[in-house]
């Protein structure tokens, strides 16, 4: 497996610009996870899905960010209005559900997006 | 509120010594922990975890310490090479043991630097 995907890379925008990443988790994984890493906060959680339902969104800074996963191969984090506060490299991670003395739950992440807001 | 907390941005050791990581938290419902390591332009990659019930694991060179009265984790490297170089994040859940920690919560980081 090529492990979780992400792109763009990079992105740089002008503030008032719609920005959309995007994430293909590890096939057979159930869990997708979108996190933000800043150097004040560090890693934040976003928003997780299971089976392809959000199951929780309170990480969302503002309504100027969505998240939606319309399959099991493929997420879009989505910011519109972007801002300069949103830079940051923003990570997508999966996992599979179980017990975690089998290694369940063990997050492989993608390499991450990184966001400039101008 | 920063529930996971790794004081020290940073931390530079010298090759063949021991690397001595922190992390404390404030959430007596965590009951399992992790580290993950993240090299420049990648993502964090799982290194080690523990659980609730135990206070002490290790696999190889790594060796993770919970002391669950202080509310307080290390991770020990022992002997630092020059590839451990990178930053180390802690991570903590409340999902419970047997099933689904799946809401990690992640601390800032610490930036290790080996000394060659």
């Amino acid at each position: 497996d090529a492990g979780v995907i992400q792109s763009p890379r990079h992105e740089v925008t002008e503030m008032g610009q719609e920005v959309t990443l995007r994430c293909k988790p590890i096939s057979g994984h159930d869990y997708l996870f979108w996190y933000r890493q800043t150097m004040m906060r560090g890693l934040e959680l976003l928003i997780y899905f299971n089976n392809n339902v959000p199951i929780d969104d309170s990480g969302m800074p503002e309504d100027r960010f969505s998240a939606k996963m319309p399959n099991a191969s493929f997420s879009t984090l989505k910011i519109q209005p972007s801002e300069p506060r949103d830079s940051a490299v923003y990570f997508c991670a999966s996992s599979w559900g179980g017990s975690v003395r089998s290694g369940a739950n063990v997050l492989t992440f993608g390499a991450g997006s990184r966001l400039t807001v101008l | 509120d920063q529930q996971v907390k790794q004081n020290s941005p940073s931390l530079s050791v010298q090759e063949g010594r021991i690397s001595i990581l922190n992390c404390d938290y404030t959430n007596s419902m965590f009951d399992y922990f992790l580290w993950y390591k993240k090299y420049p332009a990648e993502g964090p990659t799982f290194l080690i975890s523990i659980s609730s019930i135990k206070d002490k694991n290790e696999d190889g060179r790594f060796t993770v310490f919970l002391n669950k009265s202080a509310k307080h984790l290390s991770l020990h490297i022992v002997p630092s090479q020059p590839g451990d170089s990178a930053v180390y994040f802690c991570a903590a859940s409340e999902g419970g043991s047997n099933f689904g920690n799946e809401k990690l919560t992640f601390g800032t980081g610490t930036r290790l630097t080996i000394i060659p």
